[in-house]
């Protein structure tokens, strides 16, 4: 069965630092996505991964991802307050997409 | 078209009593997925539709719970004899599922409490 992990759970930092989510899985998938969610709202899509050694970039936000490690990685550049969000990444084809527990950022002054 | 469309918003209801929901997707998009949410947890996946056809089904989905795309349009999610681990937030998506994949595109969710 198609597991999703992501670490950290939790994650508090202050604005102008850069961290890393990180999100493993189980089997081979077709892809890999990153969902951001605000609280009480639904998910916003960021970012689709296909293939081995893919990475997007998107303002302060990167992710790759390396099939082989089954690893991807959501990268926070000089974090601003505005990205306090949970993100999601999640592993999947056609039929379904499983999704992490989720990473609970809050970037503070 | 502006999105996936989830209705109603919010819904509270007794313990014992069928409720339904409804999700219009994207007009052009031909798959359709069920996804609920608990609180500080990802979506877990619940069923998925390609047009009319219901293809599959979670272990999560139990006898109580039916859902149903009539014609390929809008579908509903139907839960019988709510109990209160029903509680969570109900997601449609939609995605267009020929050629190359753009993801899903989510709803804003029902969010169901059962008292």
């Amino acid at each position: 069965e198609l597991k999703v992990e992501q670490n950290p759970l939790f994650l508090s930092m202050q604005e102008g630092k850069n961290y890393t989510i990180y999100c493993n899985y189980s089997t081979t998938s077709d892809r890999l996505y990153w969902y951001r969610q605000d609280p009480g709202k639904s998910l916003e899509s960021l970012f689709v991964l296909l293939s081995n050694g893919a990475v997007k970039q998107e303002g302060r936000l990167m992710a790759s991802l390396d099939t082989k490690a089954r690893l991807s990685t959501l990268h926070i550049t000089a974090a601003v307050h505005d990205l306090s969000a949970t993100y999601f990444c999640a592993v999947g084809n056609d039929n379904d997409m499983r999704f992490g527990a989720g990473t609970r950022l809050t970037v503070k002054p | 078209d502006t999105g996936v469309s989830q209705n109603p918003r919010h819904k509270i209801t007794k313990r014992g009593q069928n409720v339904t929901f409804r999700c219009d997707p994207i007009s052009e998009h031909n798959r359709l997925y069920w996804y609920r949410q608990t609180l500080g947890q990802g979506p877990e996946f619940l069923t998925y539709f390609q047009n009319e056809a219901q293809l599959e089904k979670s272990r999560l989905l139990s006898d109580r719970f039916s859902a149903e795309r009539p014609k390929g349009s809008f579908s509903t999610l139907e839960i019988q004899r709510t109990e209160q681990g029903d509680s969570a937030m109900y997601l449609c998506a939609s995605s267009l599922g020929i050629g190359v994949f753009y993801g899903y595109t989510f709803g804003s969710g029902t969010r169901l409490t059962v008292v």
